[in-house]
């Protein structure tokens, strides 16, 4: 089973900051096969990112994804009040996993 | 509208049984995998099973080997999850999901909305 492990736990941050979190695999995703979602409190989660770093239908620009290999990374480039939320990476190279969470909460 | 709708709330006592519905529509149905994942309260999120959309065959987590079963009935378009010997650690919102793509290694795109099962004495 792959892991992902996310970083920070908790960020806090202001509106109009940027924003950068973090996710590693315990072994390389060669396809680059992962995703990001953001879920707010009492919702499903929403695809964000996929691919690494293709926006899914719908999805601000402001939002991007990075990375390769083990190392993965979501950007918020200027933070919206509606962007405080947790977010979660998925890989799907293999049966997929997710990592344990970022929550993204105001200063 | 493409949606995932999920049958209401559970309440379970340990040792039994649960079973919930995932009816989707506004999209072909056999196209895509559809999956299942939970996320206990305060907690990430745990992916269990996924379904093959042509065949019907199932994937299923290591964990939950002995106790998911997923089956579908393409005439009303619904996949129902069922989990078995129930415990309190799996008190959790249970969501389905429909992949991306329909090739099985996907992001999921599409996600119902949430089933909570309370499992309790």
């Amino acid at each position: 089973e792959i892991v992902l492990t996310q970083s920070p736990g908790t960020l806090s941050l202001s509106p109009g900051e940027r924003a950068t979190l973090s996710c590693r695999a315990s072994q390389s995703l060669s396809t680059n096969y992962l995703a990001w979602y953001q879920q707010k409190p009492g919702q499903a989660p929403r695809l964000l990112i996929y691919d690494a770093s293709s926006r899914a239908t719908g999805i601000p620009d402001r939002f991007s994804g990075s990375g390769s290999g083990t190392d993965f990374t979501l950007t918020i480039s200027r933070l919206e009040p509606e962007d405080f939320a947790l977010y979660h990476c998925q890989q799907y190279v293999t049966s997929p996993t997710f990592g344990q969470g970022t929550k993204l909460e105001i200063k | 509208q493409v949606q995932l709708v999920q049958s209401g709330a559970e309440v379970k006592k340990p040792g039994a049984a649960v079973k919930v519905s995932c009816k989707a529509s506004g999209y072909t149905f056999t196209n895509y995998y559809h999956h299942w994942v939970r996320q206990a309260p305060g907690r990430g999120l745990e992916w269990m099973v996924m379904i093959n959309p042509t065949g019907g065959s199932t994937r299923i987590a290591q964990r939950f080997q002995d106790r998911v079963t997923l089956t579908r009935d393409t005439s009303t378009r619904t996949v129902y999850m069922e989990l078995s010997s129930l415990r309190s650690e799996d008190t959790a919102v249970y969501f389905c999901a429909r992949d991306r793509r329909g090739s099985g290694l996907d992001p999921f795109d599409i996600w119902g909305q949430g089933t909570m099962v309370t499992v309790s004495s």
